[in-house]
Parts: structure tokens; sequence; C-alpha cells
């Protein structure tokens, strides 16, 4: 168990459709990481914050978005969903966004668009 | 740009034997270099890292990676496998420069299969 908790641990819902997967991070780690792992696709980075600002920002869609806020939990908002974002979505969290530091991550949210 | 390869998509090996699993790198900084199990519908869990020193870097359940700069590599061995260690395996690079300081760049993947 790394202490990385994510809810919910599957979600399945309609195309156009908006959903919110959680996450909370390790005790004590103040940067929070998101990524998409599909099988085309493999493990993709999202977006990152530290601290309640954002960080760095990867292949996110506009449709997407995440907040991470003041008690350290994050959320990953996903809209007008499509086919293809069904996917396993992680969150991971670190002690320090500094790049020696590994990521810690979560069992993920399995997303499944119908 | 950043990249990580795995040239391997799958690796069998038998009980009681070395294996390594191969990965390349490509960074325009200095290379932060991680592994990754994932283990079927569970998160990645952090085996080890090579951040600077010494080129073999030791790391949980008996792995180990060396790091070879001028072949920019981070091969992930251990002496002898267990059919336990079957599962899929990741490499990953963070840079140390610019916007793309914060995130981890995975290879492809590496199913590792150890039969008995």
């Amino acid at each position: 168990d790394s202490g990385v908790t994510q809810t919910p641990k599957h979600l399945i819902t309609a195309t156009g459709q908006r959903v919110t997967l959680r996450c909370s991070p390790r005790s004590g780690d103040l940067s929070v990481y998101w990524y998409q792992q599909s099988l085309d696709q493999g493990l993709q980075f999202l977006i990152q914050y530290y601290n309640g600002e954002e960080r760095a920002k990867g292949n996110i869609l506009e449709r997407f978005s995440a907040q991470q806020f003041p008690d350290l939990h994050s959320e990953l908002n996903l809209s007008s969903l499509e086919l293809g974002d069904s996917a396993l979505y992680f969150c991971a969290s670190s002690v320090s966004p500094g790049p020696s530091y590994e990521q810690y991550f979560g069992p993920g949210t399995r997303l499944t668009v119908t | 740009a950043q990249s990580v390869a795995q040239p391997e998509d799958q690796v069998n090996v038998a009980e009681g034997n070395p294996l390594t699993v191969k990965c390349t790198y490509s960074v325009s900084g200095n290379p932060y270099l991680f592994w990754y199990v994932q283990y079927p519908n569970r998160g990645l869990q952090f085996l080890l890292k090579y951040i600077t020193g010494d080129n073999l870097v030791k790391g949980s359940y008996g792995f180990e990676a060396e790091f070879n700069k001028s072949q920019t590599s981070f091969h992930l061995k251990k002496p002898s496998a267990l059919v336990s260690d079957s599962a899929l395996y990741f490499c990953a690079v963070r840079d140390d420069r610019g916007s793309t300081l914060g995130r981890l760049y995975f290879g492809r993947g590496t199913q590792l299969t150890v039969w008995p």
C-alpha cells in the first residue's frame, strides 16, 4: 500500500457526461501528479500540482481540468466524455516536486465510457 | 526531447535464472531514472532510482539496476528470478531542466514472465 488513495475504483458513464476523480496524497507529500494509462498511449503525464499551485502540464485535453485543494487532496475533472477517454487514471504524490524524488502511485480509477 | 525506450515487450525467464529488463533513455539535462513494477489491477510500485553516484543501484525485492551514461541505459537486473516477479515493469526518466521538470516519462513497459 503506497499511502495514496483514489476514489472511485471504477466508474462507468456515458459519452458526453462529466466525472470527477479524487486523490488523497501520502501524508506529508505536497506534490500531486495525474497520469492516464491506456493500451494505445501507454502511461501519459497529465498535470502536476505542488502545494495548491499548478506546476507542470502534459498531454491534458482542454476538456479535462484539475485542482489541488488546501488540504492537499486533488480532483481531476473530465467533461464531454468520449469513448477514447476510457482508461486507467492514476494519481501519484511525492514529498517535493524536484526530479530526484520518487513518486508513489495510487491504485487508480478505471474509467469506462460507453 | 525526453524519451524512454524499452526494446522488449516481453521477457521470459525460468525461475532461479538471472533476469534483465532493458531500458534506454534520452534527456536534455541530467537524467533521474526510475523503475516501477505494476501487478494486474494494481497501481505502480516504486522499485529503485538512480540520481547520482554509484552506477549500480539496489532496490526492493532483490532488484538492482545499472546506469551506463555512455550507452544511455538503465537496465533492471535480478540475480535469481522468482515466479512472483512476474509483472509489468516500467522504466521512467525525469529531467532537471525547464518546463518539463515535474513529469515522469515512461517507457511502454516490459511484461516479465517467470516460469517455474
